[in-house]
């Protein structure tokens, strides 16, 4: 069954700090890969996304991502976190058949 | 500017009513979507569509209706038949899979719909 994991609900970092956002997918193929990011009641904006080439994919807002075959994972990472950052961060990924595939999301708390 | 535009923003029905969300994009893109989003469950799949006149069901679709007439346009109805209506809908649209690495997901605001 094909489907994406992110296994933390819920995450809080001090401003400043280091943030790493899990995700893994299970697919039969290598997907097209990509994470959005959700502020309240608003539509989902994206950072980022990985198709082929080089594992490691820079978005937007200073985050980047880095793709692992042998983890079937696609993490996302930002070296210093801002309090703008927080909100509801979304794995997903595409599929053959032209189908967006999501994980049920991590919520981004900041602390100043 | 180009985008997706989902109206209205917040929309109240009581129950046993079908209700219809609007979805319009000026994109030229091929592909559409329609998502359910409930907290803790992330973005789940209701329809999509590749073309005009085309359309397939997703994980959640029933009582779920949409139609696909014309290329900007993919109109979303909650029937009677659904039985907890009551979510954040989101409409996406894509460029379509054929054009590879340009392929992504655009996302409108939101419609949330609320079953009195």
């Amino acid at each position: 069954a094909q489907s994406v994991t992110q296994p933390d609900i819920h995450i809080t970092v001090s401003e400043g700090a280091s943030l790493e956002l899990r995700c893994n997918y299970s697919y039969g193929a290598t997907p097209y890969l990509f994470w959005y990011v959700q502020s309240p009641g608003q539509g989902l904006q994206l950072l980022l996304k990985y198709f082929s080439g080089d594992t490691l994919v820079q978005g937007i807002k200073g985050f980047e991502a880095e793709f692992k075959r042998s983890q079937s994972s696609f993490n996302l990472r930002k070296p210093s976190v801002h309090w703008s950052d927080a909100a509801e961060y979304f794995c997903a990924f595409l599929t053959t058949g032209n189908q967006f595939y999501f994980g049920t999301g991590t919520s981004l708390t900041v602390i100043p | 500017d180009g985008g997706i535009t989902q109206s209205p923003k917040y929309l109240f029905r009581k129950e046993g009513q079908n209700v219809t969300l609007s979805c319009e994009q000026n994109l030229n893109h091929d592909a559409m979507y329609w998502y359910r989003q409930d907290p803790g469950q992330g973005l789940r799949l209701i329809y999509y569509s590749q073309i005009v006149n085309d359309f397939q069901k997703g994980d959640i679709a029933e009582g779920y209706s949409v139609s696909r007439e014309k290329k900007e346009s993919f109109p979303l109805t909650v029937t009677s038949a659904q039985k907890n209506p009551t979510a954040f809908y989101l409409c996406a649209s894509s460029i379509g899979l054929t054009y590879g690495m340009n392929t992504e997901a655009f996302f409108g605001q939101g419609t949330r719909l609320t079953v009195v």
